[in-house]
């Protein structure tokens, strides 16, 4: 099945700073999701985006999905971004899969 | 209520108690998803339901027990449950499945005894 790798898997960056998190998968998807996991559990949603860029914020993602990757930018971080950050991606059908994670810490 | 809610928030069970987590959706979706998070390790699919039609099912033992009675409402049945089936249960919708945006619950965090 695909294969789904997230890096760094730990990131710690002092309030302020920016970073990019990054998805690869291993085969062709119809869909792709980044998530963060605040510390209560609770997965919010931060793009649906099987191709092309978005931007929300200080946030914005990247899919290339012809070389199988998409990227995350947190912009100027704060410490309410502290969380674990999911990709998840879709083939078809309904399996879903998700990354392990890259989890964040932001220092004030 | 909006969104996609989960009860109870918190469960502690013995290993020959029977409990059932419910979730349901406010956002009119026609699917709906259970997921495993266990300590260390991704969130696993165990359950899909596509207009109450059960559409996966990720080699889940038997002692998990899924039931959607309708496109808003899902449950999931324990039954002798393992000290190590104590994870976050996390259940979640899309407007039909496939390709669409999942949105989820807040979780239910199970302890096993």
């Amino acid at each position: 099945g695909i294969q789904v790798e997230q890096s760094p898997p730990d990131l710690i960056l002092q309030e302020g700073a920016n970073s990019t998190l990054r998805c690869n998968f291993s085969d062709s998807v119809n869909n792709l999701q980044w998530f963060h996991q605040n510390p209560w559990g609770q997965l919010i949603n931060l793009f649906y985006i099987p191709s092309g860029t978005k931007q929300n914020g200080r946030l914005s993602a990247t899919t290339v999905a012809t070389e199988r990757y998409s990227l995350l930018y947190i912009s100027s971080s704060q410490t309410t971004d502290s969380g674990v950050y999911f990709c998840a991606v879709g083939t078809g059908g309904f399996k879903t899969i998700f990354g392990a994670g890259t989890r964040l810490f932001v220092k004030a | 209520e909006t969104g996609v809610t989960q009860t109870p928030r918190h469960l502690v069970m013995g290993m020959t108690n029977k409990k059932s987590l419910k979730c349901e959706q406010h956002l009119g979706h026609n699917a709906m998803y259970w997921y495993k998070q266990s300590a260390k390790k991704p969130l696993e699919l165990m359950f899909v339901y596509n207009f109450k039609e059960q559409t996966e099912n990720n080699s889940v033992p038997s002692r998990f027990s899924p039931e959607c009675p309708n496109s808003s409402h899902l449950f999931l049945h324990l039954h002798t449950l393992q000290p190590e089936d104590s994870a976050l249960y996390l259940c979640a919708s899309s407007q039909s499945g496939g390709s669409d945006e999942q949105f989820f619950g807040p979780g239910t965090r199970l302890t096993v005894l």
